[in-house]
């Protein structure tokens, strides 16, 4: 079945980065875009972007511009999405999730567990 | 961006009884060639992450109970519970992805009365 393991809870000063992994398993990991999506403590669900594991290609929404970078590792099946001159907004469950198909026109049908990242000097 | 909002914000419903909850979307996230909405439909329950309960906004997914059921088109959808269950306490949350950058709902928390 389809397993998404994400990397362990974060520390950073602000101002540091962060770098989060998602470890696919249970399907063929170029087949199927991969989204990130976070949640601030006790807020809702805010969509960041998208790569497509196949060619790399990656797209994010406008406030993320400049800070954030999605990669992945096709070797290892893998996707990495970093941060960078994080604040305490910043601080949040950082979730990778699978698309159902391989553009932006299908919806979510798997999830990791969240990754929590704390902010904090 | 397609705004999405979700009503009401929270309800307490007794076991048993029917719950349904309301999206509506800014535009309408119908795709006239193909004529389905690209609306979904997800749980998320305390310290969980979110799963997935409808797709095309009416298209149950493998394994959820058929008291789920989504409705709608266009730019207004409901999601219903038939008959609640103590497991379906959770917060439920509408996502459009018609458009980028995608766009959730703020979330709809079910409660037992």
């Amino acid at each position: 079945q389809v397993q998404l393991v994400q990397s362990g809870a974060e520390v950073k000063k602000p101002g540091a980065s962060v770098k989060v992994s998602c470890k696919a398993s249970g399907y063929t990991f170029t087949d199927y875009y991969m989204h990130w999506v976070r949640q601030a403590p006790g807020q809702g669900l805010e969509w960041m972007g998208w790569i497509n594991p196949a060619s790399g290609g990656a797209n994010f929404v406008q406030k993320f511009q400049g800070r954030v970078t999605m990669t992945r590792d096709t070797s290892i099946n893998t996707a990495y999405m970093e941060l960078s001159s994080l604040t305490s907004d910043d601080a949040a469950v950082y979730y990778c999730a699978k698309a159902a198909g391989s553009s932006t026109a299908w919806y979510i049908d798997s999830w990791g567990q969240g990754t929590l990242v704390t902010v904090s000097s | 961006d397609i705004v999405m909002t979700q009503s009401p914000d929270s309800l307490a419903v007794s076991l048993g009884e029917r719950a349904t909850i309301n999206c509506k979307s800014s535009q309408s996230v119908l795709n006239t060639s193909n004529k389905k909405n690209y609306l979904g439909w997800y749980q998320q329950k305390p310290g969980q992450p979110p799963q997935l309960l409808i797709y095309w906004a009416s298209t149950r997914e493998s394994g959820i109970p058929d008291r789920f059921s989504g409705s709608g088109s266009g730019t207004d959808f409901t999601l219903t519970i038939s008959s609640l269950q103590a497991e379906d306490v959770a917060v439920y949350y509408c996502q459009q992805y018609y458009n980028i950058p995608w766009t959730f709902g703020q979330g709809t928390k079910v409660e037992i009365k």
